[in-house]
Order: C-alpha cells, then sequence, then structure tokens
C-alpha cells in the first residue's frame, strides 16, 4: 500500500518528441504527488506537483496528468530537449504525522538530438 | 543563497571504520530527511527528524545513526555494522507536511 510504481525504467526519445512517464499508487490517502528531475551527480530538484483535486497541471512543456479512480499519475514532456535528458522520480505524500515522500525507482531519460 | 549543503561531495571509507556525512540547512526547516540512492532502486529512506532532539527510523535504518541537536544540521553516521554501505547519500528538508521537499548535492560513499 506504501509503494509507488513507476515506469519505464529508461526511455529514449527524439529531440521533439514527448516523452512520457506512468507512476501508480495504492493508498488512496496520498494527497500530494510532486515530480523531481535528477542530473547526474545532483540532488533532485522539485519539477512540478498535482493535488488530487485537479486532473492536470501543466507548467511549460511540464505536464502532469491524474486519474484519481484508476490511481495513476503521469508526466509528459513536450518538444523534449536534449537537456532534459535526466533521471525522473515520481513521489507520493500521505497526510497525517508521518507526510513523509514515498519514491517511485526512477525513468532514466535520454533525448537524442 | 539559502539551501541545503552536504559535505563531503566524495567520501572513502576503509571497511570496519566509521563515517559521518554532514547535512547543513538554513531555510529554517523543521523536518530533516536521509535517503539512500542506488542504481535503479530509487530514494530509499534512512532516518528522518520532524523537530529538533527528536528523529525516527525510515525503512532502512539498520547500520546508521544520526542526531538532531541543532534545527540546521542533521549528521549522518554510517556505522560498521552497515553491510553494503557504498552509495550517493542525499539529504533533505522540508517546513511543513504538505510543502516542498529540498535536497542537497549528495555524498557519493566509497567503501574501499
Amino acid at each position: 500500500q506504501q509503494q509507488v510504481k513507476q515506469s519505464p525504467q529508461s526511455l529514449i526519445v527524439q529531440k521533439g518528441g514527448i516523452s512520457i512517464i506512468n507512476c501508480a499508487y495504492e493508498n488512496t490517502a496520498f494527497d500530494y504527488f510532486p515530480w523531481y528531475q535528477q542530473f547526474p551527480g545532483k540532488g533532485p530538484a522539485l519539477l512540478i506537483a498535482i493535488r488530487p483535486d485537479v486532473s492536470e497541471k501543466k507548467e511549460g512543456r511540464f505536464t502532469i496528468s491524474f486519474n484519481k479512480s484508476a490511481k495513476q499519475f503521469s508526466l509528459h514532456i513536450m518538444d523534449s530537449q536534449p537537456g532534459d535528458s535526466a533521471t525522473y522520480f515520481c513521489a507520493a505524500r500521505g497526510p497525517g504525522s508521518q507526510g513523509n515522500l514515498i519514491f517511485g525507482k526512477g525513468t532514466k531519460l535520454s533525448v537524442k538530438p | 543563497d539559502g539551501g541545503i549543503t552536504q559535505s563531503p561531495k566524495y567520501l572513502f571509507r576503509k571497511e570496519g571504520q566509521n563515517v559521518t556525512l554532514s547535512c547543513e540547512q538554513n531555510l529554517n526547516h523543521d523536518a530533516m530527511y536521509w535517503y539512500r540512492q542506488d542504481p535503479g532502486q530509487g530514494l530509499r529512506l534512512i532516518y528522518y527528524s520532524q523537530i529538533v532532539n527528536d528523529f525516527q527510523k525510515g525503512d532502512i535504518a539498520e547500520g546508521y545513526s544520526v542526531s538532531r541537536e541543532k534545527k540546521e544540521s542533521f549528521p549522518l553516521t554510517v556505522t560498521s555494522a552497515q553491510k553494503n554501505p557504498t552509495a550517493f547519500y542525499l539529504c533533505a528538508s522540508q517546513q511543513g507536511l504538505s510543502t516542498e521537499a529540498f535536497f542537497g548535492q549528495g555524498t557519493r560513499l566509497t567503501v574501499v
């Protein structure tokens, strides 16, 4: 119930294409779903986040789609660029006194020029 | 500049030795976290602290210890009891339970 399952493990996309990364969760108490971007040798940085009261959130080329009934959410990167090549982590957080983030295992994205 | 500082960036340890990783934040955040990152494993929670002088075990606390004597500092000690300590260690902090978590740049520990 505490897991967040992320797929695919790796993804290769041509420049200008759309990158799609999917995550699924079981715990319906989760109420915050962030995506983190990590470049090699660096710490993760928050990219975009959504709460379950909305079905979609867009920030520039990055969009989160959220399906509450299916307990799934996905990250779409439009017009993918070589500079987007990084590892992406989805995560989920529940309410209550703990509030710790639970991370997916990550997706390594490579955008080919 | 506000942020989280981890030091050192690279650390080498001989088997059987304890080693302490530093994490300092000037964001005035209450909560701090230590994660371990291995290839293909994502980020796994080692310890966390939501207030000074209090901390809890995460999912993989065995072989690790922490202290939280000051709000700004949350050092992690990797003890000789940790059987596979070579990894990338990340420290994070957040203000409230529903806010963004900020990460440091990580420490790569290698046992030689």
